[in-house]
């Protein structure tokens, strides 16, 4: 079963509207950690947001917000206005406590596209 | 900039060579990984290094070895390879080998990527 899903290969905005982006993940852990990157087209990875399993409030970094869910398994990315610069791929990642090591283990992406 | 290096950046070369990808960690980052990305695809993980000893293994082929050196710098070497292989290969670091301490996330820094193109 895969562990992190998103189910939004690709999604168009209007520039300044709001957006959301899904993940769900599957975990058998009560201790772990889920992570949002993006990645603009020029290729790195800019991690964005954090949220821990523990956290009772829902993660916020400048602009990004995560809505945490933990009964429905979900940690959805959200940020309001989008702007042209948010074209990018975004990426969900999970760590699991029980890993071996402290690898995280990520989704197939979303391809966000802002229009003007 | 993360703080995180990876030499070269582009890489061209043909089916049957071998390939070595270096990456430099953070100051003070113990911990090295290796994924791959394949195109439009998410990343890959391959193999996880900390201070020097072997700490996780994801898919990594039995063409593909890596290791970690005194210095922390690390080098992930590709032979026979195919055209499968092209992909963008990425390291990362952390200062953590596990889970994560009060106040840290655990968070992953990336380098820019290392591009293999298989001819």
């Amino acid at each position: 079963a895969q562990k992190i899903t998103q189910t939004q290969p690709g999604m168009f905005v209007q520039e300044k509207e709001a957006v959301t982006l899904d993940c769900t993940y599957d975990t058998s852990d009560q201790s772990y950690g889920l992570f949002w990157y993006k990645q603009p087209s020029s290729g790195e990875m800019i991690f964005l947001i954090y949220q821990g399993s523990y956290d009772e409030q829902n993660a916020t970094e400048g602009r990004y917000s995560l809505n945490f869910q933990k009964a429905r398994k979900s940690a959805n990315l959200v940020f309001s206005a989008s702007q042209l610069g948010d074209s990018a791929m975004y990426f969900c990642a999970m760590r699991e406590l029980d890993n071996a090591g402290n690898m995280l283990t990520f989704g197939g992406g979303t391809r966000l596209m802002v229009k003007p | 900039d993360s703080g995180v290096t990876q030499t070269p950046k582009h890489l061209i070369t043909a089916t049957g060579q071998r390939v070595t990808l270096r990456c430099s960690p953070r100051s003070g980052d113990l911990s090295v990984y290796w994924y791959q990305q394949s195109l439009d695809q998410g990343l890959q993980f391959l193999i996880q290094y900390y201070n020097g000893e072997e700490r996780a293994k994801g898919n990594i082929l039995e063409r593909f070895s890596a290791q970690q050196f005194p210095d922390l710098h690390s080098e992930l070497n590709l032979s026979s390879l195919e055209l499968g292989d092209s992909a963008l290969y990425f390291c990362a670091s952390s200062v953590v080998s596990r889970g994560a301490g009060e106040g840290n996330t655990g968070e992953l820094f990336f380098g820019e990527g290392s591009r293999l193109t298989v001819l």
